[in-house]
């Protein structure tokens, strides 16, 4: 699986949106980019995946830039509550893959008032 | 609430002790998948089992070991403990064999301290 760079920390005012970027310049063609997050000790929370096209749920939005090396995770109004760690993470298409979730260090989204 | 629960929430022992997790997945998931979680590593992938059979393995020590029993429940053995054992232990569950579109569900871990 490709490898992901993440910014180690960042801080959002409560209210703007927060754009969390990633790095991932070795994808490869089949592999997708998922995002979870983890809030302070909890079990982390899936928010949202993207193979190419641009994606949007209620959580989030996830823009992926054309050549697929980089992709950037939007938070459109963040709140106290979205202060977590934040891990993108890429992966191979198929069955019995949901098993190399690898994890990466994230980044630390630090949202205040 | 994933719907994943794990028990005990925190677990205390001696080094050389053995003790056993339990995760009972979301109703219907056939997956399970267990996590560590310390300061140094990050979270790391132990393995996971697809109804009742193992199905991939991470970074499992020798001295770990695991189960997934017909309701589908599993169980995370820990022995032999060391200081380097004490993390935080996560359990997760999914409804497939975890293809790309698997969500996983995270429960809210077992805090295992060894003294």
């Amino acid at each position: 699986d490709a490898k992901t760079t993440q910014p180690p920390s960042m801080d959002c005012a409560e209210g703007r949106a927060a754009n969390l970027p990633c790095n991932h310049s070795t994808i490869s063609g089949n592999e997708y980019v998922y995002w979870y997050r983890q809030i302070h000790s909890q079990g982390p929370q899936y928010i949202i995946h993207g193979l190419k096209n641009n994606e949007t749920n209620e959580m989030a939005s996830l823009i992926i830039t054309e050549d697929r090396k980089s992709s950037t995770l939007i938070l459109p109004h963040a709140t106290l509550r979205d202060t977590a760690v934040y891990y993108c993470i890429v992966r191979v298409e198929g069955a019995g893959t949901a098993s190399k979730l690898t994890f990466g260090t994230g980044t630390r989204l630090q949202v205040t008032l | 609430d994933s719907g994943v629960t794990q028990t005990p929430k925190h677990l205390i022992t001696a080094t050389g002790q053995r003790v056993t997790l339990r995760c009972s997945p979301r109703s219907g998931d056939l997956s399970v998948y267990w996590y560590q979680q310390s300061l140094d590593q990050g979270l790391q992938f132990l393995i996971q089992y697809y109804n009742g059979e193992e199905r991939a393995k991470g970074n499992i020590l020798e001295r770990f070991s695991a189960q997934q029993f017909p309701d589908l429940h599993s169980e995370l053995n820990l022995s032999s403990l060391e200081l380097g054992d004490s993390a935080l232990y996560f359990c997760a569950s999914s409804g497939g064999t975890g293809g790309v579109f698997e969500k996983l569900f995270f429960g809210s871990g077992t805090q295992l301290s060894v003294l």
